[in-house]
């Protein structure tokens, strides 16, 4: 199986900051790279598939890159609603993965 | 609107098997594959597998092959997922997850997750 592998596993930014999330893959897995926001007790919420395609609805401060076997998630001016956990998931092979998660504290 | 719907909380014994459904509305049920992923407390998301409407087609990561069985329900436009033998490590929230056809994949729409607690 693929391994996904996160970095870091949590953070502390302020609201204003920018935050950058960084996921690694075992093999290349081209773009086949979604990011989800996660809240707790909720369900995720897809933000970014195909490494840097924005889902409809989510805003224009959340952007996505890489390609290969590293990716990045950016945040622009952290929002209060923005305090979450990250998880990136590859969709490469048939077997899909999961990134361990980062949490984004205040 | 898209919604899944999921069946409630449970709670198991050891060994027992658990069955739970996602009732789905407001898209055609066959255009998307339906995925089923755990989440144990505090712990991260792990995909479990995927069922096809369409065909009743499963792929099963090996971590559940043998205890885990995804099944649809096209006059119901449901999708069910039951864990067999069950262990303490199963407890977890269970969700379900749609992920259209023909597209880069992607879980776009979500249930509200179920807890199952496993436990004597």
């Amino acid at each position: 199986d693929i391994q996904m592998t996160q970095s870091p596993s949590s953070l502390s930014a302020s609201v204003g900051d920018r935050v950058t999330i960084t996921c690694r893959s075992s093999q290349s897995i081209s773009n086949y790279l979604n990011w989800y926001q996660q809240k707790p007790g909720k369900a995720p919420k897809l933000l970014i598939y195909g490494a840097s395609s924005l889902q409809s609805g989510v805003p224009s401060r959340f952007s996505g890159s890489g390609s290969g076997k590293e990716f990045t998630l950016t945040i622009s001016n952290l929002q209060p609603e923005d305090f979450a956990t990250y998880h990136c998931q590859q969709t490469y092979s048939t077997v899909l993965t999961f990134g361990g998660g980062t949490k984004v504290e205040i | 609107e898209v919604q899944l719907v999921q069946s409630g909380a449970e709670v198991k014994k050891p060994g027992a098997t658990v069955k739970m459904s996602c009732k789905v509305s407001g898209y055609t049920f066959t255009d998307y594959y339906l995925q089923w992923v755990q989440q144990a407390p505090g712990k991260g998301l792990e995909w479990m597998g995927l069922v096809d409407p369409e065909n009743g087609e499963t792929v099963y990561a090996e971590k559940f092959q043998g205890r885990v069985s995804m099944t649809a329900d096209k006059s119901t436009d449901t999708a069910y997922m039951e864990l067999s033998s069950l262990r303490s490590e199963d407890t977890a929230v269970y969700f379900c997850a749609t992920d259209l056809k023909g597209v880069t994949p992607r879980f776009d729409y979500w249930g509200q997750g179920a807890l199952v607690t496993v436990s004597s």
